[in-house]
């Protein structure tokens, strides 16, 4: 069974850092483009950053610089390392896979984790 | 930055035909992703490459593309069906997805 699973938001503050993981099962990362998209209280989807097959990775233009993809194939495990945050990157966070024969369908999608930051 | 246009809401009673827009100048070069979100729920992808109804997803959600248009039709209404839509493409370098506004759906 597919399973997607995010974990490490918290509360931070102004100009802190966070590091989000993504742990996923059945299927392997080798062969999948895992991507990170992020929900504002209240407001609509916004794709942040994608990592890859290959490894390589894309950001979205407000987090370019900020944010940094990575990945751990032997522990099935996507990270995203937030840097420089912003009340304005206040949102739940969700990490979802797409399948690399079809690359924009987001088959498989956790159940997100949430990040605020404030003061 | 590019932009994906679709109507802020949609509302429709039970059995009756919903059709949700959305607009994009690179529609005609990238294909359109839909994705239902209920409340409090993850989205859940509904229609791929337009048109392209993925395992599971009840044959009464269709897709279609008319140049820089594309539309979700959803037949036979059912209350199940209430909740936010969105599309999903990507701008024209392939590189960014892009999001809809999204449309909410209410069942009547």
């Amino acid at each position: 069974e597919v399973q997607v699973l995010e974990s490490g938001g918290d509360l931070v503050q102004p100009g802190g850092s966070l590091r989000l993981s993504c742990a996923v099962s059945g299927f392997s990362l080798t062969t999948s483009y895992m991507n990170w998209v992020r929900q504002a209280p209240g407001k609509g989807l916004e794709w942040v950053s994608v990592i890859y097959s290959g490894g390589s990775t894309v950001y979205a233009d407000g987090v370019k610089g900020r944010f940094t993809l990575s990945r751990d194939i032997a522990e099935n495990t996507v990270y995203l390392q937030m840097n420089s945050l912003r009340a304005e990157d206040t949102a739940v966070y969700y990490c979802a896979r797409a399948p690399y024969n079809d690359s924009s369908a987001f088959y498989q999608w956790g159940q997100g984790t949430r990040v605020t930051v404030s003061s | 930055s590019y932009e994906l246009t679709q109507p802020p809401s949609v509302s429709v009673s039970p059995g009756q035909t919903a059709r949700i827009t959305c607009s994009g100048d690179a529609l005609p070069k990238q294909y359109a992703y839909w994705y239902l979100q209920r409340a409090g729920q993850a989205p859940v992808l509904l229609m791929s490459r337009d048109s392209q109804r993925p395992a599971g997803i009840p044959d009464r959600f269709s897709g279609s593309s008319s140049g820089t248009t594309v539309t979700l039709t959803i037949s036979g209404v059912q209350a199940e069906d209430e909740g936010d839509y969105y599309c999903q493409s990507a701008d024209s370098s392939g590189l960014h997805h892009v999001f809809g506004s999204g449309t909410k759906v209410t069942v009547l």
